[in-house]
């Protein structure tokens, strides 16, 4: 497919248990963005890859939170010890350029238990 | 910090009415303004933009206007079909002169419902 893909699709967790969410941006586009929809907050923006460069961690909200993004491409948020406040939709979106429009992933909808 | 506020609804509608959702912003500077719209079931997609004051966003009838004296991007449409229910979600990003951006700051989203 040509769009942004995202896996599992569904993931239940027990608390306390570290998760790992993946995203597949559209080939070619540089910039890869990760936002959480929940209930109670909204979207929210979490962190954002531009090529090479170090990534805006400016959103991630506990250091508990993690991301990378290997050789440009694939991208993996990772939350350890989760907490049921945790449980949302991970929204990954990828953009040719920065400054261009994003494109969304369908999600993972995380429930921690 | 920048922030988005919109109605959150959820407002229902009959088919062929007109459409106003009311979005307004806080931001330094100059931001890009967006609507996306989340159909049932689907992901995120971006349905409209303006980039700079005065500039007028279109897509599938729904149209909305960078107003930076009111610090507002009210999205409209003049007749809706049962097919635009859906939640829609305003939002900003800032772009820097050298390359480069923000990620989006969205509002809460708007659950709108148009009956037959």
């Amino acid at each position: 497919g040509a769009g942004v893909s995202q896996s599992p699709s569904n993931k239940v967790t027990e608390k306390g248990k570290d998760v790992e969410l993946r995203c597949d941006p559209i080939s070619g586009h540089t910039a890869l963005y990760w936002y959480r929809q929940s209930l109670g907050q909204g979207l929210e923006f979490l962190i954002y890859f531009q090529g090479n460069s170090a990534p805006d961690k400016s959103g991630l909200p506990s250091d508990r939170f993690s991301a990378e993004r290997t050789g440009g491409s694939v991208s993996t948020l990772t939350i350890q010890r989760t907490q049921q406040e945790d449980s949302a939709v991970y929204l990954c979106a990828s953009s040719l350029r920065a400054e261009e429009t994003q494109y969304f992933g369908p999600g993972t909808r995380l429930l921690v238990l | 910090g920048d922030s988005v506020t919109q109605m959150e609804g959820p407002v229902t509608l009959s088919e062929e009415a007109f459409l106003t959702i009311n979005c307004t912003y806080t931001a330094t500077g100059y931001p890009s303004l967006f609507w996306y719209v989340q159909y049932p079931g689907e992901g995120l997609q971006l349905l409209l933009k303006a980039t700079k004051a005065d500039d007028k966003g279109s897509n599938k009838g729904f149209e909305a206007t960078y107003r930076k004296e009111t610090t507002s991007f009210h999205l409209e449409k003049g007749s809706v079909q049962v097919s635009d229910s859906a939640v829609y979600f305003c939002a900003l990003r800032h772009l820097y002169s050298g390359g480069g951006a923000d990620g989006l700051t969205f509002g809460k989203g708007t659950h709108l419902i148009i009956q037959p």
